[in-house]
């Protein structure tokens, strides 16, 4: 049962430009998400979260975007860099509340590229 | 600060082997995972220790895999026998406690390939 999603293996941008990852979950209990980063041979490394009381949430370059009407979220990087090239995972809590941040189900991760 | 450590990096074994891979996570760090992730797809939990005490082990495939914890620092996961696809990276990760403000932080991962 994959509770959360992502659609798109892959993305490639240009420099400079947005790239925009998309994220879509099933289980409406979920009520925090994560998005992770990870290079190769390296382990995921957090990114950005947003709550399920918020709708955005910014932190320099990166954006995310939560609507839970539609169970779906996204991340945006504008602009997008070369050192942005990774993959990107969607990630939340699993179980209700005092679940730590660290039991987590992930989708299946979209691997960024962006070309200088 | 000394991030999650894990060896080794890399791992070779035929199937029917056994094989340990040890972590010792960021100190002071009461919480400590293992997950699995295999090629393609995202990782995924097999168990969740609570200082020494296993918290959620319900996706550790228990007739091959075991995970100790001694004394609250350091852990091992075990396989034995493996079988081809357990072909995976196999990553720790660990956070101050249980509690909702704590995030967790990945090691490097040690990448198992059974033949």
């Amino acid at each position: 049962d994959q509770q959360v999603k992502q659609n798109s293996p892959s993305l490639s941008v240009q420099e400079g430009r947005i790239s925009i990852l998309n994220c879509d979950y099933t289980n409406s209990m979920f009520d925090y998400f994560l998005w992770y980063k990870k290079y190769p041979a390296e382990g995921p490394t957090f990114l950005i979260s947003i709550s399920s009381i918020k709708d955005k949430n910014e932190d320099g370059r990166f954006t995310v975007f939560l609507n839970k009407s539609a169970k779906h979220l996204s991340l945006h990087i504008v602009p997008s860099q070369p050192g942005d090239s990774a993959v990107y995972f969607c990630a939340a809590p699993r179980g209700a509340g005092g679940t730590s941040y660290g039991k987590l189900t992930f989708g299946q991760g979209t691997i960024l590229t962006v070309h200088p | 600060e000394a991030g999650v450590a894990q060896s080794p990096r890399y791992k070779i074994i035929e199937k029917r082997q056994s094989v340990a891979f040890w972590c010792n996570p960021i100190s002071g760090h009461a919480t400590l995972y293992w997950y699995q992730q295999i090629l393609g797809q995202g990782p995924k939990l097999l168990i969740q220790f609570q200082n020494n005490g296993v918290v959620d082990d319900s996706q550790l495939p228990k007739d091959r895999f075991s995970a100790e914890r001694l004394k609250g620092v350091d852990s091992t996961l075990k396989i034995q026998p493996a079988k081809l696809e357990d072909s995976a990276v196999y990553l720790c990760a660990s956070s101050l406690g249980r509690g909702r403000n704590t995030e967790a932080f990945f090691g490097q991962g040690t990448r198992l390939t059974v033949v």
